[in-house]
């Protein structure tokens, strides 16, 4: 059985570009959280979606970002303009209901 | 909102020994979940265990085990017969049962296993 997929795995991109990060859920999730990883924060939570309505996206941190979840299948997370703080490990993460979540394999994002 | 501390940011164990990482947080809730997650160097992030509050015996998954105390408010992972894929980032993290599903984790431990 397939596992959270993230696309991509690596990221490198100038300042003021845009930034797209995908991820693929489990099958029958109902819940897909965004995640964000930097050593001086650790591991804070962005947005969560539930059946596919965004619940909670008070961890976003300004409205350079946005995330969609256009289906059941596929979410994205987009960066508009990018900054070099925004230099991060962005992790996906589905579950069903309230069981654990799984995780995807994190992209690397670098903004130079 | 509900803080998660893990107060030891590096430890080390030899191979074959124990080895105990804290973990406390703070709630007014009281129904909730709490997990350990592993981290190695590929970043993945590994569910290593998980406790519900309401059940009193403590959670065990092989050689990983936990001592929840929840009027201490404290959930240690205890891991056993250490090994060197053992040695990652180990992450505590809290859920709430009733308001939200989002994971609220601390800091994390660097462990070292040493040959």
């Amino acid at each position: 059985d397939a596992g959270v997929i993230q696309s991509p795995r690596h990221e490198v991109t100038e300042m003021g570009q845009e930034v797209t990060l995908r991820c693929k859920p489990i099958s029958g999730h109902d819940y897909l959280f965004w995640y964000r990883q930097t050593m001086m924060r650790g591991l804070e939570l962005l947005i969560y979606f539930n059946n596919n309505v965004p619940i909670d996206d008070s961890g976003m941190p300004e409205d350079r970002f946005s995330a969609k979840m256009p289906n059941a299948s596929f979410s994205t997370l987009k960066i508009q303009p990018s900054e070099p703080r925004d230099s991060a490990v962005y992790f996906c993460a589905s579950s069903l209901r309230i069981r654990p979540q799984h995780f995807g394999d994190g992209t690397r994002l670098s903004i130079l | 909102a509900q803080t998660v501390t893990q107060s030891q940011p590096e430890m080390s164990v030899q191979e074959a020994e124990t080895v105990t990482l804290s973990c406390t947080y703070d709630t007014s809730e009281s129904d909730y979940y709490l997990f350990w997650y592993k981290q190695p160097p590929s970043r993945q992030m590994i569910l290593v265990i998980r406790q519900e509050a309401y059940k009193q015996q403590n959670a065990t998954e092989n050689r990983f085990s936990v001592n929840f105390q929840k009027a201490a408010k404290s959930f240690s992972l205890k891991i056993s017969d250490s090994q060197l894929g053992d040695a990652a980032m180990y992450f505590c993290a809290y859920r709430s049962a009733n308001s939200g599903y989002a994971l609220n984790f601390g800091k994390g431990t660097s462990l070292l296993v040493t040959p």
